[in-house]
């Protein structure tokens, strides 16, 4: 099982760009989710999703899309990228059937400059 | 909204020695699960606890959840070089919010040999 798969795993933008970062999950997970991760705030919920077609706002939304065409997949969209944007963000799946624990992709880092 | 609280955010400690992390919510939780991140890693599920005032065991970590179920602690006996990382909790609010799991800031733990 690969589990959840996020791309790219480091990347770097210029402030204004826009760019996708992919997450997928082979699991059948229901719950998946984004986090960002910044020195001394933790794992910040970005949003998350309950299901195909549902999705639902996190702490920090502001400046993030998502969209949840499939079970499998659960794309996190930066509209316009700024220097505030700079984290370590993973995408996450759970499931009521695995009594809500929460697997993690490894990471993907994102520098704005 | 819901808030995790989680003290203290650092902790160093000589190998041998104690370790205990706590964990409070400005809610009651549903259940609240306990994680560790390696450096340079992504967060990995340990422990799940579920009822009022549980006491959960592994080797030498033990998880507890308190009688009012908005607080927790995790305790490491004898600290050795793995057990370096950061521990988070996280909370769910309530159990059909899948997803949803709202992260404590995380206590960063160095052993030193």
């Amino acid at each position: 099982n690969a589990g959840v798969t996020q791309t790219p795993k480091f990347q770097v933008l210029k402030t204004g760009q826009s760019m996708t970062l992919q997450c997928a999950q082979d699991m059948n997970h229901e719950y998946m989710s984004w986090y960002r991760q910044d020195p001394g705030m933790g794992l910040r919920l970005i949003h998350y999703s309950v299901g195909a077609g549902i999705t639902d706002q996190g702490e920090v939304p502001n400046g993030y899309n998502v969209s949840r065409s499939t079970t499998e997949d659960f794309p996190l969209r930066l509209l316009s990228a700024a220097p505030s944007q700079t984290s370590v963000y993973f995408c996450a799946s759970s499931s009521t059937g695995s009594g809500n624990t929460i697997y993690f992709g490894e990471g993907s880092w994102l520098t704005v400059v | 909204g819901q808030q995790v609280m989680q003290i203290p955010q650092y902790q160093h400690v000589q190998e041998g020695e104690d370790f205990t992390t706590y964990c409070n919510s400005s809610t009651t939780l549903s259940n609240i699960q306990w994680y560790k991140q390696r450096p340079g890693g992504h967060p990995v599920f340990l422990i799940q606890l579920v009822k009022s005032g549980e006491v959960k065991k592994q080797k030498r970590l033990t998880f507890q959840f308190g009688e009012a179920k908005k607080n927790s602690s995790l305790h490491i006996t004898a600290t050795q070089t793995t057990d370096v990382g950061t521990y988070f909790c996280a909370g769910l609010g309530s159990y059909n919010q899948g997803g949803k799991l709202i992260f404590g800031q995380g206590t960063e733990l160095s052993v030193k040999p």
